[in-house]
């Protein structure tokens, strides 16, 4: 079976920091992918970021990194210069190979950006 | 616009009552997907389907039924057999076959039980 955590519920930062929003998973396939969502208030989903567990590289799109440790089966989100836009409930999720296309996701962690 | 299209935004049910709703894309995806979302709990798989005539539960199928007749096409039937349908429901659609196909995700619906 599959599964995601995300064990933060809140998180606060102040803007221009840095953030790291924590995702860990478990899988027995070989082969998977793991994504991070962005939602803010109006409920709309924002995929921000992508990485495969093969890729040798951590992932990155402008300000956000996925900080990506195979052997801790984690892949956590990394916001740099928060702004106060970044407010919003951020969802790490994951694909398997063997699953049949599902994407399953984790609780989710709130992000404040305090000015 | 390439997209998905929810319907209705908001809705209201009386116990008892069967509701649908809709999910329209336009992207040309094969794989669509219904998820269930309530507070502390994230984002639960209701039903998946990968082609047309074809559809899977998820984790959360009871109560629920779905159809997929066309590629564009995949509504959600909440039943009265689901004895907590008051949720924000959001319908996705993907690639189908890449582990890297991104979810493009509607606006969702939002249903409330009176």
């Amino acid at each position: 079976a599959q599964k995601i955590t995300q064990t933060q519920p809140g998180m606060f930062v102040q803007e221009k920091e840095a953030v790291t929003l924590d995702c860990t998973y478990d899988t027995s396939d070989q082969s998977y992918g793991l994504f991070w969502y962005k939602q803010p208030s109006s409920g709309e989903m924002i995929f921000l970021i992508y990485q495969g567990s093969y890729d040798e590289q951590n992932a990155t799109e402008g300000r956000y990194s996925l900080n990506f440790q195979k052997a801790r089966k984690s892949a956590n989100l990394v916001i740099s210069a928060s702004q106060l836009g970044d407010s919003a409930m951020y969802f790490c999720a994951m694909r398997g190979n063997n699953q049949g296309g599902k994407l399953i996701f984790g609780q989710g962690t709130e992000l404040s950006v305090k000015p | 616009d390439g997209g998905i299209t929810q319907s209705p935004k908001y809705l209201f049910r009386k116990e008892g009552q069967n509701v649908t709703l809709s999910c329209e894309q336009n992207l040309n995806h094969d794989a669509m997907y219904w998820y269930r979302q309530d507070p502390e709990q994230g984002l639960r798989l209701i039903y998946y389907s990968q082609i047309v005539n074809d559809f899977q539960k998820g984790d959360i199928a009871e109560g629920y039924s779905v159809s997929r007749e066309k590629k564009e096409s995949f509504p959600l039937t909440v039943t009265s057999a689901q004895k907590n349908p008051t949720a924000f429901y959001l319908c996705a659609s993907s690639i189908e076959g890449e582990i890297s196909g991104e979810l493009f995700f509607g606006e969702g619906s939002r249903l409330t039980v009176l």
